[in-house]
């Protein structure tokens, strides 16, 4: 079984801040990873794909180090609505294997 | 375009029953996934078709968990005999493409305590 290592959190952080967090992986072939995030009590959903060349859209930033297998996801300007566990799921397969999950609480 | 459905959303069932969850993929999405999430962790990876074929069932946890999808459409999740720790969440999942490198979406859940 191929682990997926992130740090489960919280992250508390005010709104308006920035916040960084990754994702460690083992060895993969994939050539794209993704980032879901999982409100309480719903579904994951996919936030963005993160291709080799990395990936933006609006305020959020996904970065893939293949070298040091990991990948990040960089939010700037936190919003309230951010709070959600955000998921790095690692492409094994067909298959996906998820971890634990990072929980991000933006805090008024 | 109608995203991916499960049926029920909650289910209680005492602990000994059969229960049958349903899936209704994305239409013509070829990879179907179950996977299990119990209380604060990460989905665990539980079966996956490509169309009608079971090509892994290496998740299910017990021979007491069964999984089809007859036309390549639909799929049935069946749990026999209930047990408690099989309490949790199933999620099921469709793919356009039978390849881990493009994006899942993931329907609400069934939400499964087991008394």
């Amino acid at each position: 079984r191929k682990e997926v290592e992130q740090d489960p959190g919280p992250f508390n952080v005010p709104e308006g801040a920035t916040v960084a967090f990754n994702c460690t992986y083992s060895n993969s072939a994939s050539q794209s990873f993704f980032w879901y995030r999982q409100d309480c009590r719903k579904e994951p959903k996919l936030l963005m794909s993160v291709y080799s060349s990395g990936n933006e859209d609006g305020r959020f930033t996904a970065q893939l180090n293949r070298a040091s297998q990991y990948i990040s996801l960089l939010i700037r300007d936190s919003k309230l609505s951010d709070s959600a566990t955000y998921l790095c799921p690692f492409p094994y397969g067909q298959n996906f294997v998820f971890g634990p999950g990072t929980r991000l609480s933006a805090l008024p | 375009g109608a995203g991916v459905s499960q049926s029920p959303r909650y289910k209680v069932a005492k602990r000994g029953q059969d229960v049958a969850l349903r899936c209704d993929p994305i239409s013509g999405h070829v990879s179907l996934f179950w996977y299990q999430q119990a209380l604060g962790q990460g989905p665990e990876f539980l079966t996956y078709f490509q169309n009608e074929a079971q090509l892994d069932k290496s998740g299910l946890p017990s021979d007491r968990f069964f999984a089809e999808r007859p036309e390549g459409s639909v799929s049935t999740l069946k749990i026999q005999r209930t047990q408690q720790e099989d309490s949790a969440v199933y999620l099921c999942a469709s793919s356009l493409v039978a390849d881990g490198s493009y994006e899942q979406y993931f329907g609400p859940g069934t939400r499964l305590t087991v008394t």
